[in-house]
């Protein structure tokens, strides 16, 4: 069974950081793209950024690039995701998701509120 | 970055209804389209890929059509089960993978 746990939320000051991580189980790991999207409270879904099978490729949206860098570790099974410079507009549940462009598993959700 | 339209942002119908939901791109994308399912306070669902393409275990009152730049997804006997928030997403060419807004489905 696929399963996709994301952790690392939390409360963040404006123009701090933040690391989410990711832990995978139930399928082999290091041949998905993973990604990440994020839903602010009350609003739809945001692509945010997505790493392939061996971090070699990385993409984000505009609004977190610079900001934002993936990673991944393949003997883990696990993706993280670094966020700096938070902003108010970062406040999102963020999900971890396996797939490069749609996705087929999500994670529970994370939830990262930025405020002061 | 592609823009995704959806239509109605939100709507009411009765069980047994037959629903459609619409999806634009603003820009040809092929059939790089999947619609998913978000029923309240849980992650997203995949129901249907390639535009049309069901997922193992959707049950088949679920369907999906179009191609280029207008999509549909239908629902052809609507029941209490179904009521969410459905998504379009496009997965064309390079990222971003833009979401629709979003139309919430509820009951009369």
């Amino acid at each position: 069974e696929v399963q996709i746990v994301d952790s690392g939320g939390g409360l963040a000051q404006p123009g701090g950081s933040l690391r989410l991580s990711c832990v995978a189980s139930g399928f082999t790991f290091s041949r998905y793209w993973m990604s990440w999207v994020r839903q602010a409270p009350g609003k739809g879904l945001e692509w945010v950024a997505n790493i392939k099978e061996d971090g070699t490729e990385k993409n984000y949206v505009d609004s977190v690039k610079g900001r934002f860098t993936l990673s991944r570790d393949n003997a883990k099974n696990s993706v993280y995701l670094q966020m700096n410079s938070l902003g108010a507009e970062d406040t999102a549940l963020y999900y971890c998701t396996r797939g490069r462009g749609w996705v087929d598993y999500w994670g529970q959700g994370t939830v990262v509120t930025v405020s002061s | 970055d592609i823009q995704m339209t959806q239509s109605p942002s939100s709507l009411s119908a009765s069980v047994g209804d037959r629903v459609t939901i619409t999806c634009r791109a603003s820009q040809g994308i092929r059939n790089n389209l999947v619609w998913y399912q978000q029923k309240a306070g849980r992650a997203p669902n995949l129901l249907i890929i390639d535009a049309s393409t069901l997922r193992s275990g959707v049950p088949p009152r679920f369907s999906g059509s179009g191609s280029g730049t207008d999509f549909a997804l239908t629902i052809s006997s609507l029941q209490p089960e179904d009521v969410a928030t459905y998504y379009c997403q496009n997965f064309d060419g390079a990222p971003p993978y833009t979401f629709g807004q979003g139309t919430k489905v509820e009951i009369k």
